[in-house]
This record gives structure tokens, sequence and C-alpha cells, in this order.
């Protein structure tokens, strides 16, 4: 069965810090790939999207970006965090066939930059 | 913008009675999607409904689509404690890959 990894769970940083968030994928091969942002109670944001290895699309400009170095790792990097980027992340994956297929998604990280 | 609206924004009822959520959209869609979220955690999918389908049903969970007045509606009957959580409608709309979400119900069932 398939399963996505999302880690850590939490996270502290200090603005101008760096950031690094991982995301990975079992059980099924060539999925679409993608991280949204949640403000608290609000709904998700989709920052990016992408179809294979190196093929990156970004939603929305901004002090983020993200790397899909293997089929099935998605990675949401920063430089220079920012008290803004604070946030619930969350990976999601789906099946590379058809339009809009439902979304498999991680258990989510909290990020707070203070 | 394109994404879907969920009304109310907060619902709260008595264990038991139905639960009721409706989503509204503004363009043409490829399909509609509901998804729940316990409180800090990710999103579950809860059901998918596709552009020229009016109706679907998964256990205590019914939804119907109307794509001349471009909203969906959400019933959960019977509410259970454990019900308790936001749920969202997303849409893929036509020419597009991707799912744009609404902001959510945050729905609370009382024992």
């Amino acid at each position: 069965s398939q399963t996505i990894h999302q880690w850590p769970a939490t996270l502290v940083q200090p603005v101008g810090s760096p950031l690094s968030l991982e995301c990975t994928v079992e059980g099924t091969s060539n999925p679409n790939l993608y991280w949204y942002r949640q403000a608290a109670g609000r709904g998700l944001q989709l920052l990016f999207y992408s179809v294979g290895i190196g093929q990156i699309s970004s939603e929305v400009p901004q002090n983020l970006s993200a790397s899909r170095p293997q089929d099935r790792q998605f990675i949401l990097s920063s430089k220079k965090l920012l008290l803004s980027d604070s946030g619930f992340y969350l990976c999601a994956w789906s099946i590379r066939q058809g339009r809009g297929e439902k979304l498999f998604f991680g258990s989510g990280t909290q990020l707070s930059v203070l | 913008s394109q994404q879907g609206e969920e009304d109310p924004q907060a619902l709260s009822i008595q264990e038991g009675e139905n639960a009721t959520m409706n989503c509204s959209y503004k363009t043409s869609i490829n399909n509609l999607q509901w998804y729940r979220q316990n409180s800090g955690r990710g999103l579950v999918h809860l059901i998918l409904i596709r552009s020229n389908e009016r109706e679907k049903h998964s256990g205590r969970l019914r939804v119907t689509l109307d794509t001349s007045k471009k909203s969906s509606s959400l019933l959960i009957t019977a509410s259970r404690a454990a019900d308790t959580a936001s749920y969202f409608c997303a849409t893929v709309f036509q020419g597009a890959q991707k799912l744009v979400f609404g902001q959510g119900t945050r729905l609370t069932i009382n024992p």
C-alpha cells in the first residue's frame, strides 16, 4: 500500500535561518507531488507541484523553493526564513494519470518562525 | 478567485443530528472533492464527484453537485462526536491539473 512520510512534525526556527522539509512517498511510482501551506484556521494554499523529477511549478512567488531530486522525494526549502513563513505545511501526492485525482496527504509540519 | 467557498464557516450540532455543509465555486470544473481534517493533522479524502454526476454516497456521507448553480453539498447523517473536524471542498477546474481548496467548515458535534 502507498504511504507518505513528512518530517519533522514541528519545527521552531529563528528568522533568517534556512529551512528544509522533506517528503517521501512509498508504494507508488511517478506520482504528482504537492506542497501546500495552511494558515491557522484557514484553507490550503498551493505552493508547488511537480509532475516528475526536476519538474517544479511554482504557484505563488515567495521566499520558498522546492526540489524533486528523486521520483518519490519532494523537498521544500528556504535560504532565509521570514516571520510570514510560519504555518502548517502539508505534502501530498496523487496518481500521475488523469486530471485532478484525489490527493493523499502527509501528517504535516507545523513551522514557527520566531 | 477560483477557489470553492464553504458555507457555513462553523457549524455546531448535537450528536445524532444531520450536518450539512455547502460549497460554491465560480468556473466550470472537472470534479469536486471533499476532505476532512482533524486538528493539527493532514487532510483525508472523503469523496470525489465528477462533473457529470449529481449525487454520491459513502457510508453516512452524501454529496450532491449542481453544476448549473455551481454548488455542492456534503451531508453527514446521524453525526457522532468523532465527526468533529474541519471539512474542505476542493475543485479541479477544466484544463487544470491541480486542486484548489476552500476555506473550510469547522464542524463541532456536541455529545
